[in-house]
């Protein structure tokens, strides 16, 4: 079993839409729960970072923690085109090793 | 600032060549990473780097080297390339054993043939 499980997609979506997406993880032990963007032929960046379960919220973006569950997910409210990134879900225990899930790749369609 | 640099941006590789992928940053960050990126896989990580001298395997790091003798450059070195090494490599940084946010260099495309 992989220690962090996220649905490839592809997902796509009108322009407007509220997105939902989502990792599952089966180690108890991550602390720190992160989401990174990737456009094309570029490198990921970071978007969004939570590190006990709850909500956090930064402009049009959302991101969820239940621990209880070993699940997370990012909501994108009004996307945008320019949202159109490939989303990796990324965790941390102790320790100096990060793990990422495959990625979601969206597409929001003007 | 230039952040974190990669050369070369792409390269072709016979079968059983070898060469070295450049790594380099300018924030004095301690920590650096080597992933590959293959597609509908994610990120692996290969090698990483706690400081200059210190280096560790990550989850795949058969078929490469590393060293670290400054804070600045992480090169990743492959010895008698191979096709299953054709994939996208990311190097990383972050500033210390505490953060979070790991600032990604642009890749490097690499192919082997």
């Amino acid at each position: 079993q992989k220690e962090v499980e996220q649905d490839p997609g592809p997902l796509s979506v009108p322009e407007g839409a509220i997105v939902s997406l989502n990792c599952t993880y089966s180690n108890s032990a991550f602390q720190y729960f992160m989401w990174y963007r990737q456009y094309s032929r570029k490198g990921p960046e970071l978007l969004m970072y939570t590190y006990s379960s709850g909500n956090k919220e930064d402009g049009r973006f959302t991101a969820q923690v239940d621990k209880s569950s070993k699940y997370i997910s990012l909501f994108i409210r009004d996307s945008q085109p320019s949202d159109s990134a490939t989303y990796l879900c990324a965790m941390r225990r102790t320790g100096n090793q990060f793990y990422f899930g495959t990625g979601t790749s969206l597409t929001v369609i003007p | 600032n230039a952040g974190v640099t990669q050369t070369p941006k792409f390269r072709i590789l016979k079968i059983g060549q070898s060469m070295t992928l450049q790594c380099t940053q300018d924030m004095n960050h301690n920590y650096m990473y080597w992933y590959r990126q293959d597609p509908g896989m994610g990120l692996k990580l290969i090698y990483y780097s706690v400081g200059a001298g210190i280096t560790d395997k990550g989850e795949v790091p058969n078929g490469y080297n590393v060293s670290r003798s400054t804070t600045e450059d992480f090169p990743l070195r492959l010895e008698l390339a191979a096709p299953s090494q054709t994939s996208v490599y990311f190097c990383a940084t972050l500033s210390g054993g505490a953060g979070f946010e790991q600032f990604f260099g642009p890749g490097t495309r690499l192919t082997v043939l």
